[in-house]
């Protein structure tokens, strides 16, 4: 699987875009690109994927450049609810294995 | 339904002491997964299971075990605690595993080996 790169920590305020950079620049043809986040000491949670269109879901739109080697995601009104930190995965569709970085701990604040 | 329930919550072993982490899915998924996350890290993948009677190893699978005899119930076993094994597990469960598919998550077990 692909490996992506993310900033380690973002800061957002609170009613604004919160926007989430990936880079997966060696992602190939048959690889998603899946979010998920973990809210302090609380189990991962499934945000959105995708593979080369843009998405969009009631959490969140993620944004997938035409090359494919770069991706974001965005919260379109980020609360204080959504600190938290987010995993950008690049996922082959043949495979169920998940891997994980140490994505981006984004804090929203106040 | 539930989802992906995990026991216990937290946990304090000594050294060389086994225990059992359990894990329940009432979501009818065949595919059923532990992770292990260390402080300030991702998730690794330690076993994973595509259906009752079926284990396979992920990425750290050293020191544990795990069988599958039902849909519902993938327990970890630990038969040699060691401090290395610090860590909070994860349970996971997903339906069919294939690439667009979406892993559901408990809520971790906080283990500390003394």
């Amino acid at each position: 699987d692909a490996k992506t790169t993310q900033p380690p920590s973002m800061d957002c305020a609170e009613g604004r875009a919160a926007n989430l950079p990936c880079n997966h620049s060696t992602i190939s043809g048959n690889e998603y690109v899946y979010w998920y986040r973990q809210i302090h000491s609380q189990g991962p949670q499934y945000i959105i994927h995708g593979l080369k269109n843009n998405e969009t879901n009631e959490m969140a739109s993620l944004i997938i450049t035409e090359d494919r080697k770069s991706s974001t995601l965005i919260l379109p009104h980020a609360t204080l609810r959504d600190t938290a930190v987010y995993y950008c995965i690049v996922r082959s569709g043949a495979t169920n294995k998940l891997i994980f970085g140490t994505g981006t701990l984004l804090a929203v604040q106040p | 339904n539930a989802g992906v329930t995990q026991t216990p919550k937290f946990r304090i072993l000594k050294i060389g002491q086994s225990m059992t982490l359990q894990c329940t899915q009432d979501m009818n998924h065949n595919y059923m997964y532990w992770y292990r996350q260390d402080p300030g890290m991702g998730l690794k993948l330690i076993y994973y299971s595509v259906g009752a009677g079926i284990t396979d190893k992920g990425e750290v699978p050293n020191g544990y075990n795990v069988s599958r005899s039902t849909t519902e119930d993938f327990p970890l076993r630990l038969e040699l605690a060691a401090p290395s094994q610090t860590s909070v597990y994860f349970c996971a469960s997903s339906f069919t595993g294939g690439g667009t598919d979406t892993q559901y998550f408990g809520p971790g077990t906080r283990l500390t080996v003394l």
